[in-house]
């Protein structure tokens, strides 16, 4: 129930294009989904989040969207640029309590000029 | 800067051995979360604290321990270290009990040769 699966692994686009991940969460309690970037030999940094009450959320170049009845939401990079590569997790966390910060598998995003 | 401090940077020790990783989170975080990743692997979440008190446990090996003191740092003790617990260890904060964001530290790597 803790789980959130994120898809795919790995993601080679090509510069200019649209990069996206899915996520997928099965606990209801969650509400807040951030998705995190981390380049090699960094921490994970905040990228966008996102609440339920809204199916969409944008930033620049970067987008959430969320459905919530399918309990799944992506991350959408409209133009990507090699300085994008990176690797990118999605997490989902619930409120009223003390619940760590699940964390999806990561994708290691290139891109490629 | 995310205004986690972890210390070390770099870790190197032999199997058998014992050491402290710490982390000082951002001022006025009250919760601290550590993980886990090793080479090309997700974030592993090992332990989460909150104003001192521990809230969360993930998988966390028994020869792991963990405590937050009362100025709200942290430390991390890794014993009976083995070849596998090579990896990077990240501390992050959050403000509050409730989770938002969470910021992370640029990481402690450990070494076991």
């Amino acid at each position: 129930q803790q789980q959130v699966k994120q898809s795919p692994q790995s993601l080679i686009v090509q510069k200019g294009g649209i990069s996206i991940i899915n996520c997928a969460y099965e606990n209801t309690a969650f509400d807040y989904f951030p998705w995190y970037q981390q380049f090699p030999g960094k921490g994970p940094a905040l990228l966008i989040a996102i609440r339920p009450d809204v199916s969409e959320k944008k930033e620049g170049r970067f987008t959430i969207s969320f459905n919530k009845s399918a309990k799944q939401f992506s991350l959408h990079i409209m133009d990507s640029q090699p300085g994008d590569s990176a690797t990118y997790f999605c997490a989902a966390s619930g409120s009223g309590g003390y619940q760590k910060v699940t964390f999806g598998t990561g994708t290691k995003l290139q891109v490629i000029p | 800067d995310s205004g986690v401090t972890q210390t070390p940077k770099h870790l190197i020790t032999a199997t058998g051995q014992r050491v402290t990783l710490r982390c000082s989170p951002r001022s006025g975080d009250l919760s601290v979360y550590w993980y886990q990743q090793s080479l090309d692997q997700g974030l592993q979440f090992l332990i989460h604290y909150y104003n001192g008190e521990e809230r969360a446990k993930g998988n966390i090996l028994e020869r792991f321990s963990a405590q937050q003191f009362p100025d709200l740092h942290s430390e991390l003790n890794l014993s009976s270290l083995e070849l596998g617990d090579s990896a990077l260890y990240f501390c992050a904060s959050s403000p509050g009990g409730q989770n938002t964001e969470a910021f992370f530290g640029q990481g402690t790597r450990l070494t076991v040769v």
